[in-house]
């Protein structure tokens, strides 16, 4: 069966700081991938999406960067935290693009 | 672009009654799902019906799709307290990208 992991579950950064953020899914191959952001109470908002190997699609200008070096691995990063980054992460993987997603447990993020 | 809005965003209800949450969409759709969000945790596909599909099922669950009024609605029958979570809609835009309401927090009391 296929499983998603995310970590680390809870991140607190100081302003400034770096970021990595992983994402890996296991039990299928040639997933689509994606990061998305919900802040408190909120939908969710979609960062990038990832069809392959070395395929990153952003959806919005921002700090962050993502990168798939390996066929299950997506990995969220910023060189330099803003306040406005906190929130709560979500990665997803899917199998048939525009259908069903399978959502990782997600990460907190609290930029302080 | 395209966005589910659900309706109402917050409902309460006592266990054993019926709860139904509603989402419209501005344009043409391939599929709509829904999802459920427990505090704190990942989203939890629920069931996907598509644009020639009017009614589904699946278990407690039952979604209907209107595509005449671009509005869809998830009714989950005799609820219990472990229902309680957020539900969300979402529907693909014309890129195939997955647009998510902001979602109707349900709150099932005991």
């Amino acid at each position: 069966s296929q499983t998603i992991h995310q970590w680390p579950a809870t991140l607190v950064q100081p302003v400034g700081s770096p970021l990595s953020l992983e994402c890996t899914v296991e039990g299928t191959s040639n997933p689509n991938l994606y990061w998305y952001r919900q802040a408190a109470g909120r939908g969710l908002q979609l960062l990038f999406y990832s069809v392959g190997i070395g395929q990153i699609s952003s959806e919005v200008p921002q700090n962050l960067s993502a990168s798939r070096p390996q066929d299950r691995q997506f990995i969220l990063s910023s060189k330099k935290l803003l306040l406005s980054d906190s929130g709560f992460y979500l990665c997803a993987w899917s199998v048939v693009w525009g259908e069903t997603q399978y959502f990782g447990p997600g990460t907190r993020l609290l930029v302080l | 672009s395209q966005q589910g809005e659900e309706d109402p965003q917050a409902l309460s209800i006592q266990e054993g009654e019926n709860a139904t949450m509603n989402c419209s969409y501005k344009t043409s759709i391939n599929n709509l799902q829904w999802y459920r969000q427990n505090s704190g945790r990942g989203l939890v596909h629920l069931i996907l019906i598509r644009s020639n599909e009017r009614e589904k099922h699946s278990g407690r669950l039952r979604v209907t799709l209107d595509t005449s009024k671009k509005s869809s609605s998830l009714l989950i029958t005799a609820s219990r307290a472990a229902d309680t979570a957020s539900y969300f809609c979402a529907t693909d835009d014309e890129r195939g990208k997955l647009i998510f309401g902001q979602g109707t927090e349900l709150s099932v009391k005991p």
